[in-house]
């Protein structure tokens, strides 16, 4: 079955860096888009970013204002999340989750990992 | 960017009730691309509807989900304990995705 593990997360000073990843199995990782949502504390789910099968194309939440990057090696089927200048609105779980189709909008997201919980705090 | 408003944002009902969650686009949306998420405490979030009305796989038919334009309805037959959780409406037709803000369902 589909299983999506997330790693990377901790505690970071505002303005810091982390790569988030997510190990990938169970299912053709190459065949699929892949996304990030986070959820802050006690809120609601916010997309992050988009990245087609083939990593040919990628997409961001503007909210977020280029600071963070989506990247995938389909060699080794993990899923990445670079994220930079990070404040303490950065603070959040952040889910890998599988798109059911390649990554073109029009497919819905139907598999979730377990979420990677990341704080920013001085 | 469609705005999806969900309503209410706490429904409490008793075991055996029917629930019924609203929520609404900023804009005529397909219908095509619309989807529902439970997310029970603790938990990441799991698929239980596309495409409006379509259940996704091993959700039970007391799950069905309706709605075209700008107003979709999650209903819940039958409420049993389990199903206290939080939902979320989800539009996927258009980049950035969006989520409502979410309805939380209390089992009294």
């Amino acid at each position: 079955q589909v299983q999506l593990v997330e790693s990377g997360g901790g505690v970071v000073r505002p303005g810091g860096s982390l790569r988030l990843s997510c190990a990938a199995s169970g299912f053709s990782f190459n065949d699929h888009g892949m996304h990030w949502v986070r959820q802050a504390p006690g809120k609601g789910l916010q997309w992050v970013a988009v990245i087609w099968y083939d990593g040919s194309n990628k997409f961001h939440a503007d909210a977020l204002g280029g600071r963070f990057t989506i990247s995938r090696d389909n060699s080794n089927n993990i899923l990445y999340l670079q994220m930079s200048s990070l404040t303490v609105e950065d603070t959040a779980v952040y889910f890998c989750a599988r798109d059911s189709g390649r990554g073109f909008t029009g497919h819905v997201i139907d598999s979730w990992g377990q979420g990677t919980l990341v704080s920013v705090s001085s | 960017e469609i705005v999806l408003t969900q309503s209410p944002g706490t429904l409490s009902l008793s075991p055996g009730e029917r629930a019924t969650l609203s929520c609404r686009a900023s804009q005529s949306v397909s219908s095509s691309y619309f989807a529902w998420y439970r997310q029970k405490p603790g938990q990441a979030p799991r698929l239980l509807i596309y495409g409006t009305s379509n259940r996704a796989t091993g959700i039970p038919d007391r799950f069905s989900g309706t709605g075209s334009w700008t107003d979709f309805t999650l209903t819940i037959s039958r409420l049993e304990p389990e199903d206290v959780a939080v939902y979320y409406c989800h539009y996927y037709g258009s980049s950035p995705y969006t989520f409502g803000q979410g309805t939380t369902l209390e089992i009294k």
